[in-house]
C-alpha cells in the first residue's frame, strides 16, 4: 500500500514556542491531505483539509492562525503549531488521499506533541 | 450535524472468541463507510463499504453495511491477542472532498 511518512513522531517543547510537523506521501502524489487531532481515548477529529497550491480549509472551531498549514508540493504538507500551550498537547495525525488506489486515505504514523 | 456512533466503547474477550463491533451513522449525503484498526499509532485501513448487504471479508475479519438502518458491523472470528486495538469507523460523504467523520472507536482487548 501507499506510504505516508510523518515527522517527528514525538516532540516536547516549551510553552510559547512553535512546532512544525511534516507529512509526506512517499510513493504517490497527494493533492489533498488531512490533519487530525486525537486526545487520549478519543476519536480522530478533523482539523483541516490541505490542498496543494491553495489555502487550507479549516473545520469549525480550529484557529487558522494557531495551526498553520502549508501544502507547497504534491508530496508534502506541514502543520505548524504556533505559540504552543499545554492545552495543545495532543496526538496529531495526517492522512493523504491517493487517487491511484481508488481514492483511499492513508495515514501517517502520527506525532505526539507535549507542551510543557 | 453528522454523527457516527460506535458500540461498545470497550470490550474484553478471550482468544478464540468471536466479536461484533457496531457502527451507526446519521449523516447527510452519505457515500461510504470505512473501518480502520488503530494500534499504537496510525490507523490502518480495513474495509470500505459503499453498497448495502454485500459482505466484505479479509481473513478472519468481515464487515457489512445496512444503508436502510444506517449501520455497519465488523466481525472478527477466532480472535487473537494481535487483534487488540481500537477499531474506528468513519463516514465519507458525496461531494465531501473525502473528509472522514470518525466514530468514538471501540477498544478491543483480547486476552489469553
Amino acid at each position: 500500500g501507499a506510504v505516508v511518512s510523518q515527522h517527528p513522531s514525538r516532540v516536547i517543547c516549551k510553552s510559547g514556542t512553535s512546532v512544525k510537523i511534516e507529512c509526506r506521501s512517499l510513493d504517490f502524489q497527494a493533492t489533498t491531505m488531512f490533519w487530525y487531532r486525537q486526545f487520549p481515548k478519543q476519536s480522530l477529529m478533523l482539523m483541516a483539509t490541505s490542498n496543494e497550491g491553495s489555502k487550507a480549509t479549516y473545520e469549525q472551531g480550529v484557529e487558522k492562525d494557531k495551526f498553520l498549514i502549508n501544502h507547497a508540493s504534491l508530496t508534502l504538507s506541514t502543520l505548524t503549531v504556533t505559540s504552543a500551550h499545554p492545552e495543545d498537547s495532543s496526538f496529531y495525525i495526517c492522512s493523504a488521499l491517493s487517487h491511484a488506489t481508488n481514492e483511499k486515505l492513508f495515514f501517517g504514523s502520527g506525532t505526539q506533541l507535549s507542551v510543557l | 450535524e453528522d454523527k457516527v456512533v460506535q458500540s461498545p466503547l470497550s470490550l474484553v474477550v478471550h482468544e478464540g472468541d468471536t466479536v461484533t463491533l457496531n457502527c451507526s451513522y446519521e449523516v447527510t449525503n452519505f457515500r461510504s463507510l470505512l473501518w480502520y484498526k488503530q494500534e499504537k499509532k496510525a490507523p490502518t485501513f480495513l474495509f470500505m463499504l459503499t453498497s448495502s448487504g454485500i459482505e466484505k471479508k479479509s481473513g478472519r475479519l468481515s464487515s457489512i453495511l445496512d444503508k436502510k438502518e444506517l449501520f455497519s458491523i465488523l466481525n472478527i472470528t477466532a480472535t487473537q491477542t494481535g487483534d487488540s486495538a481500537v477499531y474506528l469507523c468513519a463516514s465519507i460523504l458525496t461531494g465531501g472532498g473525502n473528509k472522514l467523520t470518525f466514530g468514538t472507536g471501540t477498544q478491543l482487548k483480547v486476552e489469553l
